[in-house]
């Protein structure tokens, strides 16, 4: 089986760009998490997607943004970047809604703006 | 809110020494519980849940509702385990969304 896997694994961009980072869910699994993990911080929750549907998304500016595929991968869009998005970012996957199904994550990408 | 707490960021022992990673959760539902560990160059995967009650790679953990924690355990430390744990809340019949603590770095010397 094929794990998450995330594009790119590493991404320059300059201050006020934008960001595209994609994410490929294992087969069969409907639901996408994105995280941001900054340094020290953790991992911060940013969205939630299932069926094609923007279930959640947590405390980040609306710059910050997504969509899911009918194919179920996802992508996250960061607009008008600031250097504190500086990041990890980490998609993972589940088969649904709730903790009897697992987080399965990729390995991120690397964001780095400057 | 919900909210999970990893009040230490870092634990060092030694090979053999018995390990507790604390994890502290608040919440006034019924919580669903997980260890994530991320060794080094790999992915965040998941270790155990408490709804299981399983020990995995000698690890339990016991969810305690009285003192609302779910702390780590494995009676003797290997150097394999040096990894960064990560204790996830997830609030059942909420909003499905899984919270991460800040995460502990275990460290276990030869």
């Amino acid at each position: 089986e094929a794990g998450v896997t995330q594009s790119p694994t590493h991404l320059i961009k300059t201050r006020g760009q934008q960001a595209t980072l994609r994410c490929s869910p294992i087969s069969g699994h409907t639901s996408v998490y994105w995280y941001q993990q900054a340094l020290g911080l953790g991992l911060q929750f940013l969205l939630w997607y299932d069926e094609g549907e923007e279930r959640n998304r947590g405390n980040f500016p609306p710059r910050f943004s997504g969509r899911q595929f009918p194919n179920y991968s996802s992508e996250l869009n960061v607009n008008a970047l600031e250097l504190e998005d500086s990041a990890l970012y980490l998609c993972a996957s589940s088969l649904g809604q709730g903790g009897n199904s697992p987080l399965h994550f990729g390995n991120g990408t690397r964001l780095t703006v400057t | 809110a919900q909210r999970v707490t990893q009040p230490e960021k870092l634990l060092s022992v030694f090979k053999g020494a018995p390990v507790e990673l604390k994890c502290n959760y608040s919440y006034s539902g019924s919580p669903e519980l997980f260890w994530y560990v991320q060794y080094s160059r790999q992915r965040l995967q998941l270790l155990l849940r408490h709804i299981s009650r399983e020990s995995i790679k000698g690890f339990t953990a016991d969810l305690n509702k009285g003192e609302t924690s779910f702390h780590l355990k494995k009676p003797f430390a290997q150097e394999e385990d040096s990894a960064m744990y990560y204790c996830v809340f997830w609030a059942s019949g909420g909003s499905y969304i899984p919270t991460f603590g800040r995460g502990t770095s275990l460290i276990v010397h030869p």
